[in-house]
C-alpha cells in the first residue's frame, strides 16, 4: 500500500520569495514515480514536475524544483521567485509499480498563498 | 489537440436518482482514470482502464458504482441510487500508458441533495 503524507495545511509566501512545500511518502515498491500536481480555483489538476525513484538527480522545471531523499522517503517541492499564479492547491503523489502501475495516491494537500 | 473533458459540469440529483458521468481522454491515451475528490476523504482513486478492460476496481467505494469504457476512448462512471456522502468533484484523468503522466479533466462536481 502507498501512502503520502502532507504536513502542511497551508503556507504563504510573498511575491518573488521561495517558499518550499513537504511532502513524505511510504511505499514497499522499489519501482515508483513521484509527483507534484497543482490545482487552481478552476478545479484543474496541473502536473508540477516528476521524480523517478531510480534517478538520484532531483528534478527541475524552470522555477520550480524537488528534494528528493529516498532514504528518509522525503519528497519536498521548492518555488523559486513565487508569483501570483502560483496560488493554488498543490498535491503530493505517488505512482507505484507492480499492479498499483494505474493509481496515483495523493496526499492531503498544501492550500499555497501568495502574498503581492 | 483537446484536452481531457468531463461532462456535465455540475450535476444536481435528488437523493436515490441515478447519475452518469461522462470522460473524453485525450486522443490516443490508453490509459484512464477515475477519481473522486471530497472534503472529507481528499482525493481518491476510484477505476483505472487500460483499453476497455478495468484492472484495477479497488477504489469503487460500493456495488453502486460502475464504469465502462468503450471503444478504448469514452468512459462513463455510473451511480445507482445516489447518497448524500456521493457528493464530490469526480475527476477522470489519461495517459498514454503507464507509468506515465496522468493529464485530468476539469471534473465534474456532484452534488446529491
Amino acid at each position: 500500500a502507498q501512502t503520502v503524507t502532507q504536513s502542511q495545511p497551508e503556507m504563504s509566501v510573498q511575491e518573488a520569495e521561495t517558499v518550499t512545500l513537504s511532502c513524505t511518502y511510504d511505499t514497499s515498491e522499489s519501482d515508483y514515480y513521484l509527483f507534484w500536481y497543482k490545482q487552481p480555483p478552476s478545479r484543474q489538476m496541473i502536473l508540477v514536475i516528476r521524480q523517478e525513484a531510480y534517478k538520484q538527480q532531483n528534478a527541475t522545471e524552470n522555477r520550480f524544483s524537488v528534494n528528493f531523499q529516498k532514504a528518509a522517503k522525503s519528497f519536498s517541492l521548492k518555488i523559486s521567485d513565487s508569483q501570483l499564479g502560483d496560488a493554488a492547491m498543490y498535491f503530493c503523489a505517488s505512482l507505484a509499480g507492480g499492479t498499483s502501475y494505474g493509481k496515483l495516491t495523493f496526499g492531503q494537500g498544501t492550500i499555497l498563498t501568495v502574498h503581492p | 489537440g483537446a484536452g481531457v473533458s468531463q461532462s456535465p459540469s455540475n450535476k444536481v440529483t435528488e437523493k436515490g436518482k441515478d447519475v452518469e458521468l461522462r470522460c473524453d481522454p485525450i486522443s490516443g491515451h490508453t490509459a484512464l482514470y477515475w477519481y473522486r475528490q471530497s472534503l472529507g476523504q481528499g482525493l481518491e482513486f476510484l477505476i483505472y482502464f487500460q483499453g476497455n478492460s478495468a484492472p484495477d476496481k479497488s477504489g469503487l467505494p460500493s456495488d453502486r458504482f460502475s464504469a465502462e469504457r468503450t471503444g478504448g476512448s469514452v468512459s462513463t462512471l455510473t451511480i445507482q441510487r445516489t447518497q448524500q456522502e456521493d457528493s464530490a468533484v469526480y475527476l477522470c484523468a489519461s495517459s498514454r500508458g503507464t507509468p506515465d503522466e496522468q493529464f485530468f479533466g476539469p471534473g465534474t462536481r456532484l452534488t446529491v441533495l
